[in-house]
């Protein structure tokens, strides 16, 4: 059984990057045949896919956050990150890692997903 | 990006009753090469992340129980819920994965009347 667990700081100041790590049990990062994801979910609002990282280290962002969002891979430790900089109070979150079987440059749906990490942007 | 629109915001339905969700994409999520609809439907309730119900628009996940089945295609889908139980209030989403970046519905909250 995969699963997947978020880490990393509750609190960032507004300004900072915001710096996160999933970690992937139960299957190997490296299996060849998913993206990885960030997705983000304000309180009491909808859900917002960031990005997605590729075991070879290729990368597809969403287009809103591309120009503050690096996804990175670590596949020895069987992680990937995520490093969001200049966050505002916007980008206050919580924040799930998930899998999706991979589809060319596209993704499938999300059958896997981390329990979710809250980030609060605040000084 | 395709917008996903759902209805209605929120639902109360009794206890063995049906509940019915819709969700409308901007653009068909229809891929003629395959005829599959690349639509996706989610439960989240309160302090979980989002669990797979529905993937192809109707195909069930494994483990889903039989009351759960989405329908529709090309831009109009449904998630009905055939005899609503206690268990299964939550929020609902649809999610189109037929192009980058996938996008999901505003998310549907279904009550007990």
């Amino acid at each position: 059984q995969v699963q997947l667990q978020e880490s990393g700081p509750g609190l960032v100041k507004p300004s900072q990057t915001l710096s996160l790590t999933c970690t992937v049990s139960g299957g190997s990062i490296s299996s060849g045949i998913y993206y990885w994801s960030w997705i983000r979910q304000p309180a009491g609002k909808g859900l917002e896919w960031i990005g997605r990282i590729y075991t070879s280290g290729s990368t597809n962002y969403n287009p809103s956050l591309r120009s503050r969002v690096t996804i990175s891979v670590d596949t020895s430790k069987n992680q990937f990150s995520l490093k969001l900089s200049s966050v505002t109070a916007a980008d206050t979150a919580v924040y799930y890692c998930a899998r999706a079987a991979k589809r060319g440059d596209y993704l499938y749906y999300f059958d896997y997903w981390g329990q979710g990490t809250l980030v609060t942007v605040s000084s | 990006d395709i917008v996903m629109t759902q209805s209605p915001d929120s639902l109360a339905v009794s206890l063995g009753e049906r509940a019915t969700i819709n969700c409308k994409s901007s653009q068909s999520v229809l891929y003629r090469s395959d005829n599959k609809n690349y639509l996706a439907w989610y439960q989240q309730k309160p302090g979980q992340p989002p669990k797979l119900l529905v993937y192809w628009a109707s195909t069930r996940e494994s483990g889903v129980p039989d009351r759960f089945s989405g329908s529709g295609s090309g831009t109009d889908f449904t998630l009905t819920i055939s005899s609503l139980q206690a268990e299964d209030v939550a929020v609902y989403y649809c999610q189109q994965y037929y192009t980058n970046p996938p996008t999901f519905g505003q998310g549907t909250k279904l009550e007990i009347k």
